[in-house]
């Protein structure tokens, strides 16, 4: 069972949008910075948006994160093929001090 | 460019400890805190602990306080993860990761995983 809740998995044709919640509690995401990562079938992670909102060079701007309150949410505009993946969240929790995942979403391009 | 090149794959027997070393360049080692995180076989991402490696200190997830033990070697630019009493459930690919600069603290350098390993099987059979 995850700190953070995220939806098993999430679908959209290409061309769409998609958003993927990140859901907390006041001692993870509501206090604490939120990151997102990809991960393709058999490699490791990759950062996608870290500070909440911001994007590494490289990311296009398809790809967008925000934060309200203890939830997060990373969105993904365009849809490609090449995006069917799965996504995570992460944040630091301080009442357990230590980072936490959530448990991750397998994103569907139909 | 960052690359964090880390050990090859290995095979234990259950109570056996592992040591998985993860190599850093491109960039000042001691700058950067690096993490450890863990993907057992088809399941989502698990994050076990953090080191900074400019003075050696730790943060560890408390599911593996006293079996995980996290050091760092400034002459090689690498970390080690050491993990004991290795068990069934320990099978995973084992990544280390980048995180935040050491000047912006723990809390916040712990919400960043800049670059990744490739990561290392470890495989705990008897």
């Amino acid at each position: 069972q995850s700190v953070l809740t995220q939806p098993p998995s999430v679908s959209a044709a290409p061309g769409q949008k998609v958003t993927i919640s990140c859901s907390g509690s006041s001692s993870n995401i509501g206090n604490n910075y939120v990151s997102w990562y990809q991960q393709l079938p058999g490699t490791a992670p990759k950062l996608l948006i870290y500070d909440n909102n911001k994007r590494p060079s490289g990311i296009p701007d398809r790809f967008s994160g925000s934060k309200s309150g203890t939830s997060a949410t990373l969105g993904i505009t365009g849809l490609q093929t090449g995006d069917e993946a799965d996504y995570y969240c992460v944040t630091w929790d301080s009442s357990l001090s230590a980072g936490v995942f959530g448990g991750g979403t397998k994103l569907t391009v139909l | 460019q960052v690359q964090l090149v880390q050990s090859g794959a290995e095979v234990k027997k259950p109570g056996a400890s592992v040591k998985v070393s993860c190599k850093a360049s491109g960039y000042t080692f001691t700058y950067y805190y690096l993490h450890w995180v863990r993907q057992a076989p088809g399941q989502g991402l698990e994050w076990m602990g953090i080191i900074n490696p400019s003075d050696g200190s730790t943060t560890y997830a408390q599911k593996f306080q006293g079996r995980v033990t996290m050091t760092r070697d400034t002459s090689t630019s690498t970390v080690y993860m050491e993990l004991s009493s290795l068990r069934s459930e320990d099978t995973a690919v084992y990544y280390c990761a980048r995180g935040g600069a050491r000047d912006v603290g723990v809390v916040v350098a712990a919400t960043l995983f800049s670059s990744w390993g490739q990561g290392t099987l470890v495989t705990v059979s008897s």
